[in-house]
């Protein structure tokens, strides 16, 4: 299966500052099949970006993803308080569908 | 509005069986394909298994496989997910979700969860 190791585990920011968030597979996602989703405490997660750039309905213009292969990001171009939670990406183009184990976003 | 809120989690001892169910409103469950992804204490997702829109075709992570069986009732627009043979590593908060239209395996609703706890 396709593993997803994400980097950093955790990340210090302050608000207003940029963040960047790796997401490496053990193999190539050929079809760029991977989404990113957003947890934060007590809840479930929260599609984010999906087709590595593509946002999903109501998600604000700050958040951004790119990469191709085995080499992923998401970027939240400017932290506003309520973007402080955690990360994970998923493939869905390699059978079966995996997570990476998330970065944690928090306020430095 | 989309909603899905599941029920049935609950502390069953090793080797036992428990019925998860998900109540979906807003959509009917015919049209989308639907998934179920666990989520160890304090761990990440995982995902467990998925039954799609159209002909009920269903997938297992290997974890699941022989032991957990996806279904769906239309009719009551409801995903359940019986799982036998329950193990420690069971375990977690399972999560259903929405397949976004397509046959992509996008989740673009959640349920909270309900917990599952595995011990004697």
């Amino acid at each position: 299966e396709v593993v997803l190791t994400q980097s950093p585990g955790t990340l210090s920011l302050s608000p207003g500052e940029r963040a960047t968030l790796s997401c490496r597979a053990s193999q190539s996602v050929p079809r760029s099949f991977l989404a990113w989703y957003q947890q934060k405490p007590g809840q479930a997660p929260r599609l984010l970006i999906y087709g590595v750039s593509s946002r999903a309905t109501g998600i604000p213009d700050r958040f951004s993803g790119s990469g191709s292969g085995t080499d992923f990001t998401l970027t939240i171009g400017r932290l506003e308080p309520e973007d402080f939670a955690v990360y994970y990406c998923q493939q869905y183009d390699v059978a079966p569908q995996t997570f990476g184990q998330g970065t944690t976003l928090e306020i430095k | 509005e989309v909603q899905l809120v599941e029920s049935g989690g609950g502390l069953v001892q090793p080797g036992g069986s428990l019925r998860l169910s998900c109540a979906a409103s807003g959509f009917s469950l015919g049209d989308y394909g639907m998934t179920w992804v666990r989520q160890a204490p304090g761990k990440g997702l995982e995902w467990v298994s998925t039954i799609s829109d159209s002909d009920d075709t269903t997938w297992y992570a290997g974890s699941a496989k022989g032991r957990f069986t996806i279904s769906r009732d239309i009719s009551k627009n409801t995903l359940s997910l019986q799982m036998d043979s329950l193990r420690a590593e069971d375990a977690a908060i399972y999560y259903c979700a929405r397949r976004r239209a397509g046959r992509l395996s996008i989740y673009d609703h959640w349920g909270q969860g309900t917990l599952v706890t595995v011990s004697s």
